[in-house]
């Protein structure tokens, strides 16, 4: 199996941009997903298929692929945005998630 | 609605065994693969196990492979995960996670829209 590495933590301060990426060799040939997981709660599907927003995510939410790397952006951050994301792919060994980025609204 | 409800959890010592259920309402059961994620006191996401929308095909993660087994019953809703040989690092809430689009043919392509809010496992002498 492959692995996805993301940045342990990432800050912004509200109404500001964040950025997290997940980089993996496998990226190119396969889709990534992005999970908002908050302590106590179970994930949330924010991002499918490098890009696609399920219904009832809020369009601040967005995804992009660029080689071995995609990026979750979530535009004009609020306090209620600070959570656990997780990026995710799949391939036929197996499903992977990346380690996890902190969000912290500052 | 969506509902995914684990059951099963329990406080046990290494080398038992245990079994989780999953009661899933809201959605047509027997047409979507099902899936075992877990996450350990201070860790991330880990995929435990997948079983096609059929019960036909099952797909493990090395760490649990020939310990854990996945199975469902289509007649009533029901997703299940019998573990064997548990271990310390066993210790983790399970979520039990409906995919998103397919059946389950492979792996490839799994990903999860609706989770349940988990159950917790605790191994430990």
């Amino acid at each position: 199996s492959y692995e996805l590495t993301q940045p342990p933590s990432v800050s912004v301060s509200p109404g500001q941009t964040a950025r997290i990426t997940c980089s993996g060799d496998a990226l190119p040939k396969q889709y990534a997903y992005w999970y908002q997981k908050k302590p106590g709660q179970a994930p949330v599907l924010v991002i499918y298929k490098d890009s696609e927003r399920p219904s009832g995510i809020p369009e601040r939410f967005s995804g992009s692929s660029s080689g071995t790397t995609v990026t979750l952006t979530i535009s004009t951050v609020q306090a209620e945005d600070e959570a656990d994301y997780y990026c995710q792919s799949a391939d036929s060994s197996g499903v992977v998630f990346g380690g996890g980025t902190k969000l912290t609204v500052l | 609605e969506v509902q995914l409800l684990e059951s099963g959890g329990d406080l046990l010592q290494p080398g038992g065994s245990l079994r989780l259920s999953c009661a899933a309402s809201g959605f047509t059961f027997s047409s979507y693969a099902m899936s075992w994620v877990r996450q350990a006191p201070g860790k991330g996401l880990e995929w435990v196990s997948t079983i096609g929308s059929s019960g036909g095909r099952t797909f493990y993660a090395d760490s649990v492979k020939g310990r854990f087994t996945i199975s469902r019953d289509n007649s009533k809703n029901t997703l299940f995960l019998q573990m064997n040989s548990l271990r310390a690092d066993d210790t983790a809430v399970y979520y039990c996670a409906k995919d998103h689009e397919g059946g389950g043919v492979t792996t490839s392509g799994v990903h999860f829209d609706y989770w349940g809010q988990g159950t917790l496992v605790t191994v430990s002498s």
